[in-house]
């Protein structure tokens, strides 16, 4: 079956270090994107990509970095400038093909600080 | 800039209960417009989806109807159980974008037995 698969599903952070949440999918979709949840919040944008290698900043995106060298793959690292980053965090992907097409989920990953 | 308003939550209903979820949203032309579940520690499941006015969207006894005249669309369910409980997250496409998904803050739904 496709889908988006995120892993780790739980990752603790120690200070001053980089860590890397990975995402894959296998629905063949060019879009991309990383959210950040925090408890009893909505959804905020970190970064998206449309294309391989091309991306763009979200609302939230200091803290962050990605790549997009493959369409499957869209690794989202949060790097020690990042001073608040317990969160959950959830990547998604979407069809090209305008505004009707719904964005799909991974399960996320959860993220917190040592 | 286009926005989505949900009811505050929690709404806490008895199992069997007529639910409703309200969207409203502000945008430019016709949105496509979208409900989302998010179930405990899971990531977000589309529920239904409606592209243009007066369109009925409806899955797993859920419905909405795109109303375009009070810029609403509104979730119901007729009768609910306890495995409904779960946060919804109403969303809009807006008509200038082929990338983005504005969000509601999302409504937490606790059904009680």
């Amino acid at each position: 079956d496709g889908g988006i698969t995120q892993s780790p599903k739980y990752l603790f952070r120690k200070e001053g270090q980089n860590v890397t949440l990975s995402c894959e999918q296998n629905l063949n979709h060019d879009a991309m994107y990383w959210y950040r949840q925090d408890p009893g919040q909505g959804l905020r944008l970190i970064y998206y990509s449309q294309i391989v290698n091309d991306f763009q900043k979200g609302d939230i995106a200091e803290g962050y970095s990605v790549s997009r060298e493959k369409k499957e793959s869209f690794p989202l690292t949060v790097t020690s400038a990042q001073k608040n980053p317990t969160a959950f965090y959830l990547c998604a992907s979407r069809r090209q093909g305008g505004r009707n097409q719904p964005q799909h989920f991974g399960d996320g990953t959860r993220l917190s600080i040592l | 800039g286009d926005s989505v308003t949900q009811m505050e939550g929690p709404v806490t209903l008895s199992e069997e209960a007529f639910l409703t979820i309200n969207c409203t949203y502000t945008a430019t032309g016709y949105p496509s417009l979208f409900w989302y579940v998010q179930y405990p520690g899971e990531g977000l499941q589309l529920l239904l989806k409606a592209t243009k006015a007066d369109d009925k969207g409806s899955n797993k006894g859920f419905e909405a109807t795109y109303r375009k005249e009070t810029t609403s669309f509104h979730l119901e369910k007729g009768s609910v159980q306890v495995s409904d409980s779960a946060v919804y997250f109403c969303a809009l496409s807006p008509m200038d974008s082929n990338y983005q998904l504005i969000w509601g803050a999302g409504t937490k739904l606790i059904i009680k037995p």
